[in-house]
């Protein structure tokens, strides 16, 4: 059973609109990330948490939010989508000291 | 900063051969942890192997092991005995110890083929 799932799995959206991207780990691990990947750039850090209530940014938070309401469930909110924000985003746990588990994926896309 | 670079965008390989992949990094911190990863076509992202900073000895896991040149500031990866599904996209990654949240920087992966 996958430890880490996330939800949609695809999502069309309109510019201005808004997006949830749901995250739900069983590892019982204390951190989690959102992560956005286009080509060319690898996977980039948005936002990061060490446990439930805890937010931290990561390296392009810009037009993101998230929110971790219990050690098991992060969220990554785009309130106003934009086309720029066209991305597939994973989400990962990990415990401390260690490797990182992934997600696997959503694509997102902003018309 | 750390920076992690892969400066091989794709190899192409026949099957049941070697395969060997570079990663450099660069770091201010005197200890770090260095991770590879495998993104399938599926688009799944998998965790391979591993090293310490602090071990001198090359980390193996399977048909997977590491080269590690610290002096270098190197970590290459070495698939051998590839088989068909060995083909995706294979990324370096580093924390630093002080990293705060377990943070990982990534290179932008090199992409493998293995051909029959």
């Amino acid at each position: 059973e996958a430890a880490v799932t996330q939800s949609p799995r695809n999502k069309v959206t309109v510019t201005g609109g808004n997006v949830t991207l749901s995250c739900r780990q069983t590892n019982s691990h204390n951190y989690m990330y959102w992560y956005r990947q286009d080509t060319g750039h690898g996977l980039r850090l948005i936002h990061y948490s060490y446990g439930a209530g805890n937010l931290q940014i990561g390296d392009v938070p810009d037009g993101y939010k998230a929110t971790r309401t219990t050690q098991e469930d992060f969220f990554l909110l785009l309130e106003l989508a934009s086309p720029s924000q066209t991305s597939l985003y994973f989400c990962a746990s990990s415990d401390v000291s260690a490797e990182q588990f992934f997600g696997p994926g959503t694509r997102l896309t902003v018309l | 900063a750390q920076k992690v670079t892969q400066t091989q965008t794709s190899i192409s390989v026949m099957e049941k051969t070697t395969v060997t992949m570079d990663c450099v990094y660069e770091t201010q911190d005197s200890s770090y942890f260095l991770f590879w990863y495998k993104q399938t076509a599926s688009g799944e992202i998998v965790f391979l192997i591993r090293q310490d900073s602090y071990k001198k000895e090359n980390a193996t896991v399977g048909h997977y092991s590491l080269n590690f040149q610290k002096p270098k500031s190197s970590i290459g990866l070495i698939i051998t005995a590839t088989q068909i599904e060995d083909s995706a996209v294979y990324f370096c990654a580093m924390r630093e110890s002080n990293s705060a949240g377990n943070k990982l920087t990534f290179g932008i992966g090199t992409r493998v083929l293995v051909r029959p």
